[in-house]
């Protein structure tokens, strides 16, 4: 039971353009979302997070919006860059249980210069 | 501020043999994970320690895989008998006490064992 979905394995987009990557989630407990990067044979690393009172959370290029009621979020990055080539896995926690995170399988994004 | 040390960072060993990880979390963070990450799929929590003691091991396959953190500092994770299903990269996080930033993991490269 896959309780954090990530559909896309990969998306490929130009250099400068805006890169939208997917999330959704089933277990309605969830309430804390993190989007992780992460490049070859290093560990992933923190980029943005969003809670559940918030709709959208803005660091830098990168914007990450949450609707509740579908239970989706995505991350948004503006401009892309070829640096942004990486894995990105979204992640979600429930605030009022122990602060295990539940991994999506990720999404490979490509940005070509 | 150094970051999550994990060795070996490779490994390769046949199937029924042992192998065990090592891993320094940073600098006084006091809970530490070790995921499970397989080829295609997200990191999958085995077991968490906050300081020395076990907080979550429920997805831990105890019959085959173990782990210690006995001064509350670095930690060993051991798998006795690997199987093929053991390939994988192992994952080492950790985070700082305060529940606030507790959910920004920080991890380590990773060991990625090959069992043969």
């Amino acid at each position: 039971d896959q309780q954090v979905k990530q559909n896309s394995p990969s998306l490929s987009v130009q250099e400068g353009r805006i890169s939208i990557l997917n999330c959704d989630y089933t277990n309605s407990m969830f309430d804390y979302f993190l989007w992780y990067k992460k490049y070859p044979a290093e560990g992933p690393t923190f980029l943005i997070s969003i809670s559940s009172i918030k709709d959208k959370n803005e660091d830098g290029r990168f914007t990450v919006f949450l609707n509740k009621s579908a239970k989706h979020l995505s991350l948004h990055i503006v401009p892309s860059q070829p640096g942004d080539s990486a894995v990105y896995f979204c992640a979600a926690n429930s605030q009022g249980g122990s602060e295990k995170l539940v991994f999506g399988k990720g999404t490979k994004l490509t940005v070509n210069p | 501020e150094a970051g999550v040390a994990q060795s070996p960072r490779y490994k390769i060993i046949e199937k029924r043999q042992s192998v065990a990880f090592w891993c320094n979390p940073i600098s006084g963070h006091a809970t530490l994970y070790w995921y499970q990450q397989i080829l295609g799929q997200g990191p999958k929590l085995l077991i968490q320690f906050q300081n020395n003691g076990v907080v979550d091991d429920s997805q831990l396959p105890k019959d085959r895989f173990s782990a210690e953190r006995l001064k509350g500092v670095d930690s060993t994770l051991k798998i006795q008998p690997a199987k093929l299903e053991d390939s994988a990269v192992y994952l080492c996080a950790s985070t700082h006490l305060n529940r606030a930033s507790s959910y920004e993991q920080y991890f380590g490269p990773g060991t990625r064992l090959t069992v043969t």
